[in-house]
């Protein structure tokens, strides 16, 4: 079963937009932590940010910011004022072990700024 | 730049034949894991070492099999190569004591069997 969704397979817009990435996800366990990574297009994937069950408040990281909301199971990534830089591929995912290093990935969204 | 080195970049294998793929780290950290990515997909997580013993694996088949050395190293080991092993493979660095902290990424090897 697939345990995190990224609906949106593509994204373009124009530099200073705005963008929103979808990411909900699937799990029984009551502890567990969500993700962001970033695939530029030399390959190695870049954590952006990481996220408990346990604390909802939304973040604010530059021109990223994040919002998870349990009720809805979801956990989105909005950048603002978009920049060419952020073409990439961008991966929500989730880890349900305590001391598990594994994580489920999302099918990524690729995000194309255009100057 | 995350001190994760892997090698080859890219490589090309018939089917049946065996690979290692190899990585290493600059950072010290103590686990290592290894993903596979096929075209247009997420990672998918093949196995996890810590102390050099297997501590995790995902749903791989055992022609799958890893190393870790103290050195800060590890090898990924595919025999019998099939057409669908065709992806990229990742590997990535973290700490034990730090439980789902971040992960330092290399930025893979690309595998091609024909």
């Amino acid at each position: 079963a697939q345990k995190v969704t990224q609906a949106q397979t593509e994204i373009s817009v124009v530099e200073k937009e705005d963008v929103t990435l979808d990411c909900v996800y699937e799990t029984r366990d009551t502890t567990y932590y969500l993700f962001w990574y970033k695939q530029p297009p030399s390959g190695e994937l870049v954590f952006l940010i990481r996220r408990n069950s346990f604390d909802e408040q939304n973040e604010i990281s530059g021109r990223y910011s994040w919002n998870f909301q349990k009720s809805t199971s979801s956990f989105n990534f909005t950048i603002t004022a978009s920049q060419v830089v952020d073409s990439a591929v961008y991966f929500c995912a989730l880890s349900e072990a305590v001391l598990s290093r594994e994580l489920s990935f999302g099918a990524g969204t690729t995000v194309t700024v255009r100057a | 730049e995350t001190g994760v080195t892997q090698s080859p970049t890219h490589l090309i294998k018939t089917r049946g034949q065996q690979v290692t793929l190899r990585c290493s780290s600059q950072s010290g950290h103590n686990t290592v894991s290894w993903y596979q990515q096929a075209l247009g997909q997420g990672p998918q997580f093949i196995f996890q070492y810590y102390r050099e013993e297997e501590n995790g694996r995902g749903n791989f088949p055992p022609r799958f099999s890893g190393l870790q050395f103290p050195n800060y190293s590890s090898e990924l080991n595919v025999n019998a190569l099939e057409l669908d092993d065709s992806a990229l493979y990742l590997c990535a660095w973290g700490e034990a004591s730090i439980p789902n902290e971040k992960l330092f990424f290399g930025s893979g090897t690309q595998l091609s069997v024909l």
